[in-house]
């Protein structure tokens, strides 16, 4: 079946520009994460979506980054006035539940270069 | 939060064994996973200890020690198709859902 799917592959942008990223995630998984990978480094947390509840946004490293998932299924991270740091790989995975052990499915993420 | 700690690259020949350690701190435990990511893909899952002991499947095993906060990815009869990054990873304290990942070990299988 279809896996995570995420959009664009690839983005280049201009410093102080806003970016969205899209995040499909496999059907009835009502776990959304969204984590990004800077060059060298391990995956950092950004924020999670678990069905109905509100989103942990507890990884968020600035109030320029927001995130939304519209009916319990797409999800869309926006990074307003972007910098160079931001500069990385953003990966999207979902699971099918939050509580408990389960595996995150993760998507082929999108490479995020701020000029 | 969690400190994880594995190293950064290792090598080994084409058929042999590799042993990739992580040892991690966390105030509170549910559970260590591994995953493997190709360069360039996404990371996918390997395995996943609860409990202390070795988990076995196929040519990887995971062991775990919860009193001395270590595990190790045992990878036998090393193929080629192997090479890759593999990430240690803890679930932050207060949630199942969030992941604490460890920088990744590269390992490069050479003929």
């Amino acid at each position: 079946g279809a896996g995570v799917s995420q959009s664009p592959s690839n983005k280049v942008t201009e410093k102080g520009k806003d970016v969205e990223l899209r995040c499909d995630p496999i059907s009835g998984h009502t776990a959304l994460y969204w984590y990004r990978q800077s060059l060298g480094q391990g995956l950092e947390f950004l924020i999670y979506f678990q069905g109905n509840s509100a989103p942990d946004k507890s990884g968020l490293p600035s109030d320029r980054f927001s995130a939304e998932r519209t009916g319990g299924s797409v999800s869309t991270l926006t990074i307003q006035r972007t910098q160079q740091e931001d500069s990385a790989v953003y990966l999207c995975a979902s699971s099918p539940k939050g509580q408990g052990y389960n595996e995150q499915f993760f998507g082929p993420g999108t490479r995020l270069t701020v000029l | 939060g969690q400190n994880i700690d594995q190293p950064t690259e290792m090598t080994a020949t084409e058929g042999a064994i590799v042993q990739i350690n992580c040892t991690y701190q966390t105030s509170g435990f549910n559970g260590l996973f591994w995953y493997q990511q190709h360069a360039g893909e996404a990371p996918t899952f390997l395995s996943y200890n609860v409990l202390d002991g070795l988990e076995e499947k196929g040519r990887f095993s995971s062991f775990l020690s919860r009193s001395k906060g270590y595990s190790y990815l045992l990878l036998k009869e090393l193929q080629m198709k192997d090479s890759a990054s593999y990430l240690c990873a803890v679930p932050l304290s207060d949630s199942w859902g969030k992941l604490q990942f460890g920088a990744g070990t590269q390992v490069v299988v050479t003929p």
